[in-house]
């Protein structure tokens, strides 16, 4: 495969349930990031990992917990999620150094909590 | 902080021209970028300004002014699958991640 993969594609998950998102890229690439875009609203960053280090988390509840094993693999794990946490959640990769590189986004998981 | 707005819809006709503007207020402009997303899909990458003045990549152009806050994104000889969220995202220096604008809906008509 190439570029930015997603799994699931789609999920359903009630309140009390434990589920984890996977994004994995095939680009070489150093930093990766977790989004959430919401209908009518921005794509509001979550999450930020450089060489497998965290450097951003932009105010996520912890509900939320992001891991990443390695700089091709990217996990966000999910429990007791709130049905305003039903929205897209996109990937995405870039090279990592001072200059600005463009970002290369995966399909997303489509997230509906019910 | 930052502070990004694009028009929320547009409607152009096939075969026409259409400019969508950005404007931006950051603490420290490090590039602007323009995005194209069809619905159901992901992002993909359009072009990049960082400098003054006019990009062009084939059909679509991306313009930039630094001291106005202001970007736009022009797109030549429109076809219908241009139909698309054309979203507007600045970098901002000392953070690696972008910010979003809420995106412009392109309704291109026959």
């Amino acid at each position: 495969e190439t570029g930015v993969t997603q799994t699931p594609r789609h999920l359903v998950m009630g309140m009390t349930n434990k589920k984890s998102l996977k994004c994995e890229q095939h680009l070489g690439h150093n930093a990766m990031y977790w989004y959430k875009q919401s209908a009518k609203k921005p794509l509001e960053l979550m999450f930020v990992y450089n060489f497998k280090e965290q450097t951003e988390n932009n105010s996520v509840p912890s509900r939320f917990s992001p891991e990443c094993p390695n700089s091709s693999h990217l996990f966000l794990h999910l429990h007791t999620l709130q049905p305003e946490d039903s929205a897209l959640y996109l990937c995405a990769s870039s090279q990592a150094s001072d200059a600005v590189y463009e970002q290369y986004f995966g399909p997303g998981t489509r997230l509906t909590v019910t | 902080g930052q502070n990004i707005d694009q028009p929320t819809e547009m409607t152009a006709t096939e075969g026409a021209i259409v400019q969508i503007n950005c404007t931006y207020q950051t603490s420290g402009f490090n590039g602007l970028f323009w995005y194209q997303q069809h619905a159901g899909e992901a992002p993909t990458f359009l072009s990049y300004n960082v400098l003054d003045g006019l990009e062009e990549k084939g059909r679509f152009s991306s313009f930039l002014s630094r001291s106005k806050g202001y970007s736009y994104l022009l797109l030549k000889e429109l076809q219908m699958k241009d139909s698309a969220s054309y979203l507007c995202a600045v970098s901002d220096t000392g953070r690696r991640a972008l910010t979003f604008g809420s995106g412009t809906r392109l309704q291109v008509q026959p």
